[in-house]
């Protein structure tokens, strides 16, 4: 199967700060998302990129979809205690032909009041 | 409006039993994905349903089974538990076969003994 493979494994930061984080494929993806999981919930949708080098917000995150298919970016600005959570990024090669999404290891991250 | 539910939140079984999970859609969706979540990993692709039949299906071995209903809801059902199957279970909803924006229920927390 298609590997993602996400870094930071984690992240310890001042309230604050802002973060960036990434997700990196073997293969080419077609569409990337973003989700964050808290502990005791599913994972929740917070970005979703369709084309290569698209640049898309939600409030104070900021995700791109990387030029060359293979990868994709997250950033938090002025990070609150509330960003804490772990990070996923999900990719999918083709929506014509299947819906299989392939998860990255995740970024934990923690928010230092 | 009534987010994906799942049930039950948490599950005991012994190896070689066999194990039911359950899930019910977001109101107006009418697809669902079921995930295996290990312990510090990210979610792996078990199946999706659709029009009451398996569309695609990840690396998963044929003990994992699943069923549509009708009203959209749908079973994953395991058979011959091994400790190996230890793990949180999502399901995902979502709209017309390809949508991209699926939704998490909380999962299914199953232990192994």
């Amino acid at each position: 199967g298609q590997q993602l493979n996400q870094s930071p494994q984690s992240m310890f930061i001042q309230e604050g700060e802002d973060v960036s984080m990434n997700c990196t494929s073997s293969s080419i993806f077609n569409t990337w998302l973003w989700y964050k999981q808290e502990p005791g919930e599913g994972p929740v949708l917070l970005i979703a990129l369709y084309k290569a080098g698209e640049l898309t917000s939600n409030g104070r995150l900021t995700a791109q979809f990387g030029i060359t298919r293979k990868d994709s970016f997250l950033n938090i600005s002025a990070s609150i205690p509330s960003d804490v959570g772990i990070y996923f990024c999900a990719g999918l090669e083709n929506p014509n032909t299947g819906n299989q999404f392939y998860f990255g290891t995740g970024t934990s991250l923690t928010v230092i009041p | 409006d009534a987010g994906v539910t799942q049930s039950p939140t948490h599950l005991i079984k012994t190896r070689g039993q066999q194990v039911t999970l359950r899930c019910s859609p977001k109101s107006g969706h009418d697809t669902v994905s079921w995930y295996q979540q290990a312990l510090g990993q990210g979610p792996q692709f078990i199946f999706q349903y659709y029009e009451e039949e398996e569309r695609q299906r990840g690396n998963f071995p044929d003990r994992f089974s699943g069923h549509q209903f009708p009203n959209y809801s749908s079973e994953l059902n395991v058979n011959a538990l091994l400790l190996g199957d230890s793990a949180l279970y999502l399901c995902a909803s979502s709209f017309g076969g390809v949508g991209v924006e699926q939704f998490f229920g909380p999962g299914t927390r199953l232990t192994v003994l």
